[in-house]
């Protein structure tokens, strides 16, 4: 199994331009998360999907971002337009259904995508 | 809301030593799940072991332990043996045992290991 693969893994971009990141998912996941990695706020979670709908989009920091998951092994997430402060590095994970309620399945993180704007 | 504490920013440790990480949380949920996360410097997440709020007995993962007080709200992470590859970020995390498993995370600990 290739794990989760995002890319590109290095953006450099400057401000107000379009961004989108790419997110594949473990093949039979059902549940893809976004999380940012930031040194003021450290890692949070954006939005995540299950089933591909989106379930919980309250961390979104703003409406510049967007994510889509218009398949179950696609996913994007878009900042239009990018800011300086949306420098970060960007997780995509994934993970399946427990066994059961008592069971828990590990979520697998991407490698991340290391977003600079200028 | 449920909320991670990790009050150690550093630590040094001697290699071949045991080193623990403290973790504190906070949550008015019965049914919940801590976990805790290793960041070496090539950025990636590695899961390293997972303890349930229901599971008696703590958890162990080779060197890894966790140190579950449930009364304290406390989850302290115990590397035995400590390997200059152990050098990293470690971060503590939990999850609400409802259908979402979704992470929240402490602000990490960066923990070196001296040889």
């Amino acid at each position: 199994d290739a794990g989760v693969i995002q890319s590109p893994r290095h953006e450099v971009t400057e401000m107000g331009q379009e961004v989108t990141l790419r997110c594949k998912p473990i093949s039979g996941h059902d549940y893809l998360f976004w999380y940012r990695q930031t040194m003021m706020r450290g890692l949070e979670l954006l939005i995540y999907f299950n089933n591909n709908v989106p379930i919980d989009d309250s961390g979104m920091p703003e409406d510049r971002f967007s994510a889509k998951m218009p398949n179950a092994s696609f996913s994007t997430l878009k900042i239009q337009p990018s800011e300086p402060r949306d420098s970060a590095v960007y997780f995509c994970a994934s993970r399946g259904l427990p066994p059961d309620k008592s069971s828990y399945n590990e979520q697998f993180f991407g490698p991340g995508t290391r977003l600079t704007v200028l | 809301a449920q909320k991670i504490t990790q009050t150690q920013p550093g630590m040094f440790v001697q290699e071949k030593e045991a080193v623990t990480l403290d973790c504190t949380y906070d949550t008015s949920d019965q049914s919940y799940g801590l976990f805790w996360y290793k960041q070496p410097s090539s950025g990636e997440m590695i899961f390293l072991i997972y303890q349930g709020s229901y599971d008696e007995q703590n958890a162990t993962e080779g060197r890894y332990s966790l140190n579950f007080q449930k009364a304290r709200k406390s989850a302290n992470l115990v590397i035995s043996a400590s390997q200059l590859g152990d050098s990293a970020m470690y971060f503590c995390a939990m999850t609400p045992m409802d259908s979402s498993y979704k992470l929240i995370f402490g602000s990490g600990t960066r923990l070196l290991v001296r040889p």
